[in-house]
């Protein structure tokens, strides 16, 4: 257990619907980050959030948005789901932006649209 | 960010050192190297991370070239469960500053183990 929490695990749903993925960072660490892994793509970022602000984003679709509430946790929503949408995401965690202790990821939750 | 060369994949036997390269000829006197791994179906894991000087730590060691152009990562005994894909990245301490927080991860290396 990396400390860093995805929820589902598994998730199947049709195109064009929405879906929210949701990820607890490790106690302490104040930056959450997203990524996805497809097949063909390897890992790409999507966008970081430190401190419930956004602080940079990646290749993320208009259809992609995120979010980091006061408790730190964070979700990433995905709507009007096409085929390719299907992939791993994966979360991650990090004590500060302004020092490097390592990026802590979660186990990912695995999106296939259908 | 600087880009990172690795070989596709790599083969070690077990209980055997393992040296993984990583070329980086772009790289500048700011850039840190940093290795990620990637064991099947889970999310990548740090490794090991340095700037200059050889490093070392419980999970491996990194040897830097002295003109910071390549380096590698040392696994002193491989194990069954150290099979993963490896990643060697490029990132500018500058980006430490808030700027730019995210991690870009290449093709890595495929490393399998043998029994």
């Amino acid at each position: 257990d990396s400390g860093v929490t995805q929820t589902p695990k598994h998730l199947i749903t049709a195109t064009g619907q929405r879906v929210t993925l949701r990820c607890s960072p490790r106690s302490g660490d104040l930056s959450v980050y997203w990524y996805q892994q497809s097949l063909d793509q390897g890992l790409q970022f999507l966008i970081q959030y430190y401190n419930g602000e956004e602080r940079a984003k990646g290749n993320i679709l208009e259809r992609f948005s995120a979010q980091q509430f006061p408790d730190l946790h964070s979700e990433l929503n995905l709507s009007s789901l096409e085929l390719g949408d299907s992939a791993l995401y994966f979360c991650a965690s990090s004590v500060a932006v302004d020092r490097y202790y390592g990026y802590t990821f979660g186990s990912g939750t695995r999106l296939t649209v259908v | 960010d600087a880009k990172t060369t690795q070989p596709n994949s790599m083969e070690s036997n077990e209980e055997e050192p393992v040296h993984l390269p990583c070329n980086h000829s772009t790289i500048s006197g700011t850039d840190y190297i940093h290795w990620y791994r990637q064991l099947p179906s889970q999310g990548p894991e740090y490794v090991i991370h340095g700037l200059t000087s050889n490093v070392n730590n419980r999970m491996a060691s990194l040897a830097i070239a002295e003109d910071r152009k390549s380096s590698t990562l040392i696994l002193h005994r491989a194990t069954l469960r150290d099979a993963a894909v490896y990643y060697c990245i490029l990132r500018d301490k500058v980006d430490y500053g808030g700027s730019q927080g995210n991690l870009i991860f290449g093709k890595g290396t495929k490393l399998s183990v043998k029994p």
